[in-house]
């Protein structure tokens, strides 16, 4: 099957630094990409949704300048925490789903700690 | 509440079939999907069902809706100890997935 890897797959940062985190699709378009997040024994909450090109849509209460969301091309997005602070550290997990959400796929996820 | 319940644990032995429960609120959710997470990994996708649909086999996984009750279960069968993990089921609604709470499955030898 398709494959979506997630660069870094986890991550240590200082209060108050930003972390950038990729998600690429490697053999399938991703039209739209949705970025989660999920806490220890949680569910996955939605964070926002991207399409190709276009700026992303963020649920409610997810802060839009403080996680900035890149969908440049079809087969990469990026999320960036800004000036991460200790209660962002959680498991980011993308997923890319092409035209008409015929396929979808996880990426492995990207455990971030902010000490 | 939630959109989508499930039950948070459910323990079985090895070889025998384990059924986890779940049930959505949207009636009008087209598709509705089983994924499966192993420790620090992403979502693995495991079987759908379309809504007009009550039964799915898929090898082991037997997947029943009761579309009336919105009632999910997905059924393992012969379980092996490989196939313990954290089962979340999804409904779409609106475009987006919107997932239950997962189950942790633990197989014992």
């Amino acid at each position: 099957g398709a494959v979506v890897s997630q660069h870094p797959s986890w991550v240590i940062c200082k209060s108050g630094t930003s972390v950038k985190i990729e998600c690429r699709s490697l053999d399938f378009q991703a039209t739209t990409m949705f970025w989660y997040r999920q806490f220890p024994k949680q569910s996955l909450m939605l964070m926002a949704t991207s399409n190709e090109g276009s700026k992303a849509t963020y649920e409610q209460g997810v802060e839009k300048d403080k996680f900035l969301i890149n969908h440049a091309s079809l087969t990469l997005s990026t999320l960036t925490v800004t000036s991460a602070h200790p209660e962002d550290s959680s498991f980011y997990i993308c997923r890319g789903e092409t035209s008409g959400g015929r396929e979808q796929f996880f990426g492995p996820g990207t455990r971030l700690t902010v000490l | 509440g939630e959109d989508v319940e499930q039950s948070l644990f459910l323990s079985v032995r090895e070889g025998d079939s384990s059924v986890i429960n779940c049930t959505y609120t949207d009636s009008s959710s087209t598709y509705l999907y089983w994924y499966k997470q192993e420790p620090g990994a992403g979502l693995q996708l495991l079987t759908y069902i379309f809504s007009n649909m009550d039964m799915k086999q898929d090898q082991r996984l037997t997947v029943l809706l009761n579309k009336k009750d919105k009632h999910l279960s997905l059924r393992i069968a012969d379980t092996q100890t490989g196939d313990s993990a954290i089962y979340f089921c999804a409904e779409s609604k609106g475009g987006k997935l919107i997932f239950g709470q997962g189950t942790e499955l633990s197989v014992k030898p």
